[in-house]
């Protein structure tokens, strides 16, 4: 079954604490993505990584990092420096940045 | 600075109405425009797309109106049925080599049966 996985669904984190999403594809896709969600915002790029061992800031890349070093994970890290960290995070990937971006089912990130 | 801006943030329709979503852009360099289809608590997925070549695309019940001079787009949605009831994010996308999607702020659509 191809396709984006995001773990965990749902995830809690106190503050000041780092945490880490999970993303995985087995599309054999080369470009992967991160995208924050917050009501009435629509989506906005965090980061994204055209191929392996390479990845660019977006455009709300503060406070985040990521890293790529196998084809398939893409996992990201949200660091105490973010302010606002409570949102729904989502994960993409597409063959190359040309083509059709295919997106996880999302992870839920609340600091209480 | 909003690049992608998006009309009207809420929706209610009857079944069997056409919901008209607008979208309008400020960056000339934009060259593909993909309308994508959410689900509450679910990531969103490619509904259909346009290039600036062309004016209208059609998909089953789903059109795409598009105004290059006025630089708009809009997505139609014929027959509606409750099951379209979803948010709607339009998005462009320039050409270069980074090639970033830039989202609208969502429509929230509801079809009443």
């Amino acid at each position: 079954d191809g396709g984006i996985t995001q773990s965990p669904k749902y995830l809690f984190r106190k503050e000041g604490q780092n945490v880490t999403l999970s993303c995985e594809q087995n599309l054999n896709h080369d470009a992967m993505y991160w995208y924050r969600q917050d009501p009435g915002q629509g989506l906005r790029l965090i980061y994204y990584s055209q191929i392996v061992n390479d990845f660019q800031k977006g455009d709300i890349a503060e406070g985040y990092s990521v890293s790529r070093e196998k084809k398939e994970s893409f996992p990201l890290t949200v660091t105490s420096a973010q302010k606002n960290p409570t949102a729904f995070y989502l994960c993409a990937s597409s063959r190359d940045t040309f083509n059709e971006q295919f997106f996880g089912p999302g992870t839920r990130l609340t600091v209480l | 600075q909003q690049q992608v801006k998006q009309s009207p943030q809420s929706l209610i329709v009857q079944k069997g109405g056409i919901p008209i979503i607008n979208c309008a852009y400020e960056n000339t360099a934009f060259d593909y425009f993909p309308w994508y289809q959410q689900f509450p608590g679910k990531g969103p997925a490619l509904l259909i797309a346009i290039r600036p070549d062309v004016s209208e695309k059609k998909e089953g019940r789903f059109t795409i109106s598009f105004n290059k001079s006025a630089k708009q787009f809009s997505l139609h949605i014929m027959d509606s049925q409750p099951g379209d009831s979803a948010t709607y994010f339009c998005a462009a996308r320039k050409g270069g080599s980074a090639r970033q999607l830039t989202f609208g702020s969502g429509t929230q659509l509801t079809v009443l049966p």
